[in-house]
C-alpha cells in the first residue's frame, strides 16, 4: 500500500525558513516523479514544486522560485521543501504528491495527509 | 498558464440523483491530459480520473469522465452519500513548459 507521510510544519514568522518532509513507503521511490501541492485556507490547490525520479530536475510554480528548494533523498525514501523568505500567503497545508512516470508531468496517483504551515508574526 | 474554470460552484442534489460536473479550460489541452480528484473535509485529495476518462484504480463506475479540447466534464450516475465533497479538475497537458493548474473546485452538497 502507498503511503506518504509529511512533517515538519507549523507556525513561522514572515521572512523565516521551514523544512517540509514526506516519507513514502509502498512503491518503488527512485522510480517516480514526486511534488509538493498547497492549499490555502478555504482556497484550491496549487502545484508548488516537482522533482524527477533521479532528481536531476526540478520546477516550480513562479509563485515560489527563488525561494523553495525541492530535494530527494532515494536511499531514505523521502521528499523535502526547503522553504526560505516565507509570506503570509504561503499559509496552505502542503500535500506531498506522487507522479505515475518519471517525470513531474502528469496527474497526481496518490496523496499524503498533508502537514500544515501557518506564515504570521 | 491554463486557466480552469469549474462550474457549478455548488450542485445540491440527492442521494440516487445523478451530478454533473463541468471542466472549462482557456485554452485546448494537449491530448485530453485532464484529472479529477474528490476531497473530503480534513482529507488528501482522491485521484478518480485521468486522461479525461480513465477511472482511478479501485474508483465505482457511477464515476465517468469525458471530454476534450478545452470542455470536460465528471459524471457521477447515482449518488452515495459518500460522494457529498469537494471536485477538482487539473490539467497536465503542457506540463513540460508550463505549470499543472487546478480549477477552483465544485462542492456536492446534500439537498
Amino acid at each position: 500500500e502507498v503511503q506518504l507521510v509529511e512533517s515538519g510544519g507549523g507556525l513561522e514568522q514572515p521572512g523565516g525558513s521551514l523544512r517540509l518532509s514526506c516519507e513514502a513507503s509502498g512503491f518503488t521511490f527512485s522510480s517516480y516523479a514526486m511534488n509538493w501541492v498547497r492549499q490555502a485556507p478555504g482556497k484550491g490547490l496549487e502545484w508548488v514544486s516537482g522533482i524527477s525520479a533521479t532528481a536531476g530536475s526540478t520546477f516550480y510554480a513562479d509563485s515560489v522560485k527563488g525561494r523553495f528548494a525541492i530535494s530527494r533523498d532515494n536511499p531514505r525514501n523521502t521528499l523535502y521543501l526547503q522553504m526560505n523568505s516565507l509570506r503570509a500567503e504561503d499559509t496552505a497545508i502542503y500535500y506531498c504528491a506522487k507522479d505515475p512516470g518519471v517525470l513531474p508531468a502528469a496527474h497526481f496517483d496518490y496523496w499524503g495527509q498533508g502537514t500544515l504551515v501557518t506564515v504570521s508574526s | 498558464e491554463i486557466v480552469l474554470t469549474q462550474s457549478p460552484g455548488t450542485l445540491s442534489l440527492s442521494p440516487g440523483e445523478g451530478a454533473t460536473l463541468s471542466c472549462r479550460a482557456s485554452q485546448s489541452i494537449n491530448y485530453n491530459y485532464l484529472a479529477w480528484y474528490q476531497q473530503k473535509p480534513g482529507r488528501a485529495p482522491r485521484l478518480l480520473i485521468y486522461g479525461a476518462s480513465r477511472r482511478a484504480t479501485g474508483v465505482p463506475d457511477r464515476f465517468s469522465g469525458s471530454g476534450s479540447g478545452t470542455d470536460f466534464t465528471l459524471s457521477i450516475s447515482r449518488l452515495e452519500p459518500e460522494d457529498f465533497a469537494l471536485y477538482h479538475c487539473q490539467q497536465y497537458g503542457n506540463a513540460h513548459n508550463s505549470p499543472r493548474t487546478f480549477g477552483q473546485g465544485t462542492k456536492v452538497e446534500i439537498k
